[in-house]
């Protein structure tokens, strides 16, 4: 069964630090998106992303988040200066289309801000 | 404001009861709705999808949509140990971006 994969699985950085969050979409999937969910809370949506652009983005998502899809294959979220309310574990999420169908889940990274 | 609600639980049942998630959502505009199971520390599993009122049968699971009373609920048939979850509802108002309850952490005692 296809898969959203996600690297790295745990990451540990310094305050104030640049990360990049890294996704790779199931390949016919139009739609990306990454969420985050902090450790015993809701999982929160962050950003959307179609057509090489952002479609929608939460409050969460400020000056401090970035997404790219490089090539055709990664999706990536750039933090750039992490707070310590940033540790979280993020996750990507991609679908085929705007129907009803629901998100495929990646396995999620593990941000740590230390 | 756009609020997903689930009672937190936890809910114990008993190997081969059945087991009832519920979840009220906020704004009648409400298109789509999703039942998620996460284990401990892994990611949302989505188990099934519903957006007509009534019912949704899937092997063990239902989902049960009620528009007018903005109610959704998940019945697990015949539980088991490894049903032991906790189950996020999840409600989308543009099929894009989806609000997430708090989730219901259910254990199925052997």
């Amino acid at each position: 069964e296809p898969e959203v994969t996600q690297t790295p699985s745990h990451q540990v950085t310094q305050m104030g630090q640049e990360v990049i969050l890294r996704c790779v979409p199931i390949s016919n999937h139009l739609y990306f998106y990454w969420y985050r969910q902090i450790l015993g809370q809701k999982v929160e949506f962050l950003v959307s992303f179609y057509n090489n652009e952002i479609s929608e983005k939460s409050e969460i998502f400020d000056d401090q988040f970035s997404v790219e899809r490089p090539d055709g294959s990664n999706f990536t979220l750039k933090i750039r200066s992490t707070k310590l309310e940033d540790s979280a574990m993020y996750f990507c999420a991609s679908k085929i289309g705007l129907g009803g169908e629901g998100y495929t889940f990646g396995s999620g990274t593990r941000l740590t801000v230390v | 404001q756009k609020e997903v609600e689930q009672n937190s639980g936890p809910l114990s049942v008993p190997e081969g009861a059945i087991a009832s998630l519920n979840c009220t959502y906020s704004d009648r505009g409400s298109q789509s709705f999703f039942w998620y199971r996460q284990y401990s520390g892994k990611s949302p599993e989505l188990i099934m999808f519903i957006y007509s009122n009534g019912d949704k049968e899937d092997g063990r699971f239902t989902a049960q949509l009620n528009k007018a009373s903005q109610y959704v609920s998940l019945l697990i048939r015949d539980s088991q140990p490894s049903d032991s979850a906790t189950y996020l509802c999840a409600v989308s108002w543009t099929g894009n971006q989806f609000y997430f309850g708090t989730g219901t952490s259910l254990t199925v005692i052997p």
